[in-house]
């Protein structure tokens, strides 16, 4: 039981680029979200998805794209890298219904030069 | 925008004491959850508790909750070295769908 799979673990983008950072549940959770933890702050909610096909904006949506085709994956996507999404990254998921803790991936750190 | 705040920002201690970290948050939520992060680790949930609870109790880990003053508290008992990690309070909404949100955390060092 791997839990929640991030890949890859360190990315080095130049200003620009784009890249997908990936992440992968077996445990047929229904919810899914990404996070950005950036120093000296908590984890702020970038996207979420309740379910394949449902996904929605969270605190910080600006500049990444989700879709969720299947309950197990849901890629974050980089349209066009900025500096100021250096940052490192944490995917995590859930069960629905209130009284269940998240599962979190260890996270992608990434640097945007 | 941050939901919680932890305090303090920063705890030192000596193995054997007992370590208490404290958490405001500003709306009304389904639950609190606590969670660990180790230096350079993702996060690791430790305890929830919701909010028709008042206390909650995990092994070493004792967790209030007090709804009306919108604040938590997280007691580690008999700390030891392996502590030694950040601290994260963080709510879930009890309006649309469940999402965190999180404070900027506690570190924690633990001495030998």
């Amino acid at each position: 039981n791997a839990g929640v799979t991030q890949t890859p673990k360190f990315q080095v983008l130049k200003t620009g680029q784009s890249m997908t950072l990936q992440c992968a549940q077996d445990m047929n959770h229904e919810y899914m979200s990404w996070y950005r933890q950036d120093p000296g702050m908590g984890l702020r909610l970038i996207h979420y998805s309740v379910g394949a096909g449902i996904t929605d904006q969270g605190e910080v949506p600006n500049g990444y794209n989700v879709s969720r085709s299947t309950t197990e994956d849901f890629p974050l996507r980089l349209l066009s890298a900025a500096p100021s999404q250096t940052s490192v990254y944490f995917c995590a998921s859930n069960r629905q219904g209130g009284r269940y803790g998240y599962t979190f991936g260890s996270g992608t750190r990434l640097t945007v030069v | 925008s941050q939901q919680g705040e932890e305090d303090p920002q920063a705890l030192s201690i000596q193995e054997g004491e007992n370590a208490t970290m404290n958490c405001s948050y500003k709306t009304s939520i389904n639950n609190l959850q606590w969670y660990r992060q180790n230096s350079g680790r993702g996060l690791v949930h430790l305890i929830l508790i919701r909010s028709n609870e008042r206390e909650k109790h995990s092994g070493r880990l004792r967790v209030t909750l007090d709804t009306s003053k919108k604040s938590s508290s997280l007691l580690i008992t008999a700390s030891r070295a392996a502590d030694t990690a950040s601290y994260f309070c963080a709510t879930e909404g009890n309006s649309g769908y469940s999402t965190l949100t999180f404070g900027k955390g506690t570190m924690l060092l633990v001495s030998p």
